[in-house]
């Protein structure tokens, strides 16, 4: 089964660039999602189909694909993007999800 | 403004069917562009997606080969809403459950799950 590699945290100083890996076999090929999760939240969509913000999300939030690693990255962090983050593909006809990213704003 | 609203017990025993349901406002069970899942999330799984249900001419069901001997989804166009039916459950099945929609703009395409609902926390205990 196809599997995506996250890091298990990041941490970022406040107003600096904070990215979030997601790893897959061939990532590039397929259309990556990005959700944000506060804690006792359901989770949020912040990317879609790779660099897509949908409407409601700030510009800091941004994604990149290729190769075999796709990124979320959030510019200018904010002591508010603290949250755990996921990637999510669909293979063989399943949605698959990283295995999550604790993003701390220091 | 499509909102999902779940309701179901949080308690389970063992041996026993968990049984959620969600409520759709702002879009319809039938939408030709969507599909329907549920999606549940625990410390030792993360999030673990369990299925799909949608309409295209007819109602097709897919499930995640984990549950699928177990797991039922049933669509109810009368009161638009979708619901869980998981057989059988045990300690494992303990976990946050969430329903959400699914873009599918295209034939045969799945995209982001744009929609979640609250979510059900969900204890199987005796």
């Amino acid at each position: 089964s196809y599997e995506l590699t996250q890091p298990v945290s990041v941490s970022v100083a406040l107003g600096q660039t904070a990215r979030i890996t997601c790893g897959g076999s061939n990532i590039g090929s397929k259309n990556v999602h990005w959700y944000q999760q506060r804690p006792g939240q359901a989770p949020v969509l912040v990317i879609y189909r790779d660099t897509n913000r949908p409407s409601g999300i700030p510009e800091r939030f941004s994604g990149s694909n290729s190769g075999n690693t796709a990124t979320l990255s959030i510019t200018r962090a904010q002591a508010g993007d603290e949250a755990d983050y996921y990637c999510q593909v669909w293979d063989s006809n399943t949605a698959v999800f990283g295995g999550g990213t604790k993003l701390t704003v220091l | 403004q499509v909102q999902l609203q779940q309701s179901g017990p949080g308690l389970v025993k063992p041996s026993q069917t968990l049984s959620l349901t969600c409520a759709i406002s702002g879009d319809s069970v039938s939408s030709s562009s969507a599909a329907w899942s549920w999606i549940r999330q625990s410390p030792s799984r993360g999030l673990e997606w369990l299925g799909r249900t949608y309409y295209r001419s007819k109602w097709y069901n897919d499930y995640a080969v984990s549950v699928k001997s177990r797991i039922t989804f049933n669509p109810d166009t009368s009161k638009n809403q979708f619901s869980l039916q998981l057989n059988s459950v045990t300690p494992e099945d303990t976990a946050v459950y969430y329903c959400a929609r699914v873009s599918s703009p295209y034939t045969n395409s799945w995209y982001e799950f744009d929609h979640w609902g609250q979510g059900t926390p969900v204890t199987v205990s005796p």
